[in-house]
C-alpha cells in the first residue's frame, strides 16, 4: 500500500499539549484514523476524520487535516500519564483495508 | 457486551507445528481482518474476509490460512511454512470493506516459538 509516515517517539510533560504528526501519500484516502495502543493490548479507535474536513475536535483531542500537503496531526490537550501509549495513524483508501503507519510512542513524564 | 475476543492471549508453537488463533465477534459485522504486528512496525494485513465463506489474501499471506464458516468467527492458522511466526496478531472487524468503515480490534494474541 501507500506509505504512511510518523515520527517514532515523542516525550512531553504532564499537563502540556502533545502533537503527533502523520503524512500519507494516497490522495484518494477517504478517511483518516487515529488509533491508540497500550502495552500488550489491541488498538483502540480514538477518532477519525473525513477527507473533506479540515478539523475535528473531540474533548481533549483535536485532529487537523491538510489535504494539500497530505498531513494529519493529533493534538492531545492537557496530556496525562494515562495517555502514554503508541499512537497509529491510518488511512482508508478505496481498497479493502486500512494502511497503518509504524506508530508514535508517546511518553508522558510527571 | 459487544466486541471482539481473541484467544489465547499467549500461544507457543513448536517447530513444524500448525497453530490456530481464534477470533470471535458479536458486533454483527460482515468484514473481518487479521493483522500481524512486529516490534516497532505498523500493522501488516494477512487475510481479510468480506462475507461468510469468502476471504482474500492480504500483503503477507504466505504461511497462513483462514476460514470463514460463520459470520462471527474468523480463525487464523499459522502453518509450519511460516518461518518467522513470532509476532503479535490482531483481529479486527468492520461493517464492510467498501473503504473507510471503522475497524474495531480485539485484544491480540502473542505467538512465540519454542
Amino acid at each position: 500500500g501507500e506509505d504512511v509516515e510518523q515520527s517514532l517517539f515523542l516525550s512531553v510533560r504532564e499537563g502540556d499539549s502533545s502533537v503527533i504528526n502523520c503524512t500519507y501519500t494516497d490522495s484518494s484516502s477517504t478517511y483518516l484514523y487515529w488509533y491508540k495502543q497500550e502495552p500488550g493490548a489491541g488498538l483502540q479507535l480514538l477518532t477519525y476524520i473525513f477527507s473533506n474536513m479540515d478539523m475535528k475536535q473531540d474533548q481533549r483531542l483535536t485532529v487537523l487535516l491538510n489535504k494539500k500537503d497530505k498531513h494529519l496531526s493529533l493534538r492531545i490537550a492537557d496530556t496525562q500519564t494515562g495517555d502514554s501509549a503508541i499512537y497509529f495513524c491510518a488511512e482508508g483508501d478505496s481498497g479493502y483495508a486500512l494502511n497503518f503507519g509504524k506508530g508514535t510512542s508517546l511518553l508522558v513524564t510527571p | 457486551d459487544g466486541g471482539i475476543t481473541q484467544s489465547p492471549k499467549y500461544l507457543f508453537r513448536k517447530e513444524g507445528q500448525n497453530v490456530t488463533l481464534s477470533c470471535e465477534q458479536n458486533l454483527n459485522h460482515d468484514a473481518m481482518y487479521w493483522y500481524r504486528q512486529d516490534p516497532g512496525q505498523g500493522l501488516r494485513l494477512i487475510y481479510y474476509s468480506q462475507i461468510v465463506n469468502d476471504f482474500q489474501k492480504g500483503d503477507i499471506a504466505e504461511g497462513y490460512s483462514v476460514s470463514r464458516e460463520k459470520k462471527e468467527s474468523f480463525p487464523l492458522t499459522v502453518t509450519s511454512a511460516q518461518k518467522n511466526p513470532t509476532a503479535f496478531y490482531l483481529c479486527a472487524s468492520s461493517t464492510g470493506t467498501a473503504g473507510g468503515e471503522t475497524q474495531y480490534f480485539g485484544p491480540g494474541t502473542r505467538l512465540l516459538v519454542l
